[in-house]
């Protein structure tokens, strides 16, 4: 059974630039959900996707969107880059929103 | 809303021994997930076990169990006859309920600061 699935692993951008992030979930898992960790704020939760729906939503600012698609892939999108935004971004898939979570390998993104 | 503490930032332990990793979480919510996840320097979160807050047993996989303590709001990890390959760092997390803009469901997961452990030969 493949695990969660994240593209790519790297990528490094210019400040003002924008990325889009890939996501693969396990088989059968509908909630797909995304977190950003950097060294200073550890793992912060940016959105969770349930059946194509964004459920919920971190405190990130509105240049952080996402989206889920029928076969629950999900990307995540980032607009303008600053260079704050570099980080590993870790997506995790889960059956139910409630259940086991499994994560990505990640996307380590660095913003130059 | 959901918080979680691990009061230890680095642990030591000789291989073959034990070692337990602590945490503890605050919430008003009555059901609730607590997760240990291991993430070695490649940056992979691997899930190790899993404890529901109506769990009666404390969850065991393997060499790993978890301490629940519902009372104490405590969740401490507990690796037995530590490896090498153990050494990492090691989140606790809780999943419970949020309300957002579309409905309430379970999907945060909310994560201590981790404990960074080695394992020495």
């Amino acid at each position: 059974k493949a695990g969660v699935t994240q593209t790519p692993r790297y990528l490094i951008k210019t400040r003002g630039q924008q990325v889009t992030l890939s996501c693969s979930p396990i088989s059968g898992h509908r909630s797909v959900s995304w977190y950003q960790q950097t060294p200073g704020q550890g793992l912060q939760f940016l959105f969770e996707y349930f059946s194509e729906t964004q459920r919920n939503k971190g405190n990130f600012p509105g240049r952080f969107s996402g989206r889920q698609f029928s076969n629950s892939r999900s990307e995540m999108n980032v607009s303008t880059l600053e260079l704050g935004d570099s980080a590993l971004y870790l997506c995790a898939s889960s059956l139910e929103s409630n259940t086991e979570a499994f994560f990505g390998q990640g996307t380590r993104l660095t913003v130059v | 809303a959901q918080k979680i503490t691990q009061t230890q930032p680095g642990m030591f332990v000789q291989e073959k021994e034990a070692v337990t990793l602590d945490c503890t979480y605050d919430t008003s919510d009555q059901s609730y997930g607590l997760f240990w996840y291991k993430q070695p320097s490649s940056g992979e979160m691997i899930f190790l076990i899993y404890q529901g807050s109506y769990d009666e047993q404390n969850a065991t996989e393997g060499r790993y169990s978890l301490n629940f303590q519902k009372a104490r709001k405590s969740a401490n990890l507990v690796i037995s006859a530590s490896q090498l390959g153990d050494s990492a760092m090691y989140f606790c997390a809780m999943r419970g309920r949020v309300t957002g803009t579309g409905g309430t469901s379970y999907g945060k997961l909310t994560f201590g600061q981790g404990t960074i452990l080695t394992v020495h030969p």
